[in-house]
């Protein structure tokens, strides 16, 4: 199995700054890696694919680069609203493996 | 409008058999390269892959949990069904289904799930 190492495990940050998160795979994953968001109590919500690709309707405050193994998702001038888990997933090959999840919150 | 929402016995006891249920509407599971999938993430944890189906009746499921898991879907190709046996404690956890689709990218293939039911929380206990 592809194993995903997701940092940090928590983030604290403030309304207006922009923070990353990290996802590193255990071997080349070419470039599909999965954002997802997750409020407490709710389904995860897609946010990038592809590693790079914005799904329709996120806001373009949300990007993502990387490749081969290492990943980051980047938040810009954080909202209210963003203030959530995050989680990276595998999307190369079953077993679909996933991150251990960042937790995002007010500072 | 894709929708999917699970359902199930909400608490079982252990060693029994768990069945769930993920009705959907919005995509038909007949259509070339729709897949289900079945997700669950105990309280606090983070995701974990389990099964999926796909539009040809092709089977997935994860190493880790095969022997217990059995994935399969109606004929009307509106629901899918996961079924997991002898089931304990650590079993307790919000099951998830989503539909995958997947992007083709210079790269090959990029695999990810769209859409999310709500998740139905399942809790094992004597």
């Amino acid at each position: 199995d592809i194993q995903m190492t997701q940092s940090p495990t928590s983030l604290a940050a403030s309304v207006g700054e922009s923070v990353t998160i990290t996802c590193l795979a255990s071997e080349d994953i070419y470039g599909s890696l999965v954002w997802y968001q997750q409020k407490p109590g709710k389904s995860p919500q897609l946010l990038i694919y592809g590693a790079t690709i914005l799904e329709d309707g996120i806001p373009s405050r949300f990007s993502g680069s990387g490749s081969d193994t290492q990943y980051s998702l980047k938040i810009n001038s954080l909202q209210p609203e963003d203030f959530a888990s995050y989680y990276c997933q595998n999307g190369l090959s079953t077993p679909y493996t996933f991150g251990a999840g960042t937790k995002l919150e007010l500072k | 409008q894709v929708t999917l929402k699970e359902s199930g016995p909400g608490m079982l006891q252990p060693s029994k058999t768990l069945s769930l249920t993920c009705s959907f509407s919005g995509f038909s599971l007949s259509t070339s390269g729709m897949v289900v999938s079945w997700i669950r993430q105990p309280s606090g944890k983070s995701l974990e892959w389990l099964a999926a189906i796909d539009w040809d009746g092709d089977k997935y499921y994860n190493p880790s949990l095969k022997s217990r898991l059995t994935v399969s879907k109606d004929t009307s190709n509106t629901q899918v069904f996961l079924k997991i046996t002898s089931v304990d404690i650590a079993d307790t956890a919000t099951y998830y289904c989503a539909r995958r689709r997947t992007t083709m990218g210079i790269t090959g293939g990029f695999d990810y799930f769209d859409y999310w039911g709500q998740g139905v929380m399942v809790t094992v206990s004597s």
